[in-house]
């Protein structure tokens, strides 16, 4: 089942702050987050385990409450480049381990 | 590091004809790769999962004689889609995860393919 992304779409002026979230009615294992732009790859973010961490990458932070079944993306003091559509992707482990769902993503425009 | 290239990036093609679509990891193995397929502002959706040196796992509703799926080796799998018709034109995109089936990497997305049956 996908899971749930929230907002759908974000529109900010450089230097201010975004959350998107993404919750699923499935136990996760692990929580992938992505930025693609238009008509290019995915990107990689960062990756939280089981286990409730936090993560870090500059100024774009994301937390994982396996308990909720919840992951938060923090992008803090935006930039231009923080434009594009985020997406979270789960993993259930089991017999899906490695397989992962994709949100509906998240459309973020970053405007001067 | 952890680059994956794909190619064609863009295939324009008559109805009939079947499409080859590589994915390649260039500098990791890859026990495992992903396809693929993303329409127009929608989330990505996840075809089927190729497995070196077995046969390709399909998602639900997937058809596995139509998407033929290969991966021959820890760098390389191709999805050949057969007979392909208007309605398979869509955004095709591989991933490739680094390690062995049971890794806990990322996986790293190729440029995608963009398919289009006239």
């Amino acid at each position: 089942q996908q899971p749930v992304q929230s907002p759908q779409a974000v529109i900010l002026r450089e230097g201010e702050d975004a959350v998107i979230n993404c919750s699923s009615s499935k136990a996760l294992y692990s929580v992938h987050w992505y930025r693609q732009k238009h008509g290019e790859a995915p990107v990689f973010l960062m990756i939280l385990l089981k286990g409730g961490e936090q993560k870090g990458h500059d100024k774009i932070s994301a937390s994982f409450n396996e308990k909720k079944q919840q992951s938060s993306l923090y992008l803090t003091a935006s930039q231009l480049s923080y434009s594009g559509t985020y997406f979270c992707g789960t993993s259930a482990g089991g017999t899906s381990y490695g397989k992962l769902t994709f949100g509906q993503g998240t459309i973020l425009t970053v405007h001067p | 590091g952890a680059v994956v290239s794909q190619h064609p990036s863009r295939v324009i093609c008559k109805s009939g004809t079947s499409v080859k679509i590589e994915c390649r990891s260039l500098d990791f193995q890859a026990t495992t790769m992903f396809w693929y397929r993303q329409f127009p502002k929608q989330s990505l959706m996840l075809m089927a999962t190729s497995n070196e040196g077995s046969k390709a796992t399909y998602e639900q509703g997937v058809e596995k004689d139509k998407f033929l799926i290969n991966h021959a080796s820890l760098t390389l799998s191709t999805l050949t889609v057969t007979s392909a018709h208007p309605e398979d034109s869509s955004f095709y995109i591989c991933s490739a995860r680094p390690g062995g089936p049971y890794s806990n990497q990322p996986q790293h997305f190729g440029d995608g393919t963009r398919l289009s049956i006239l």
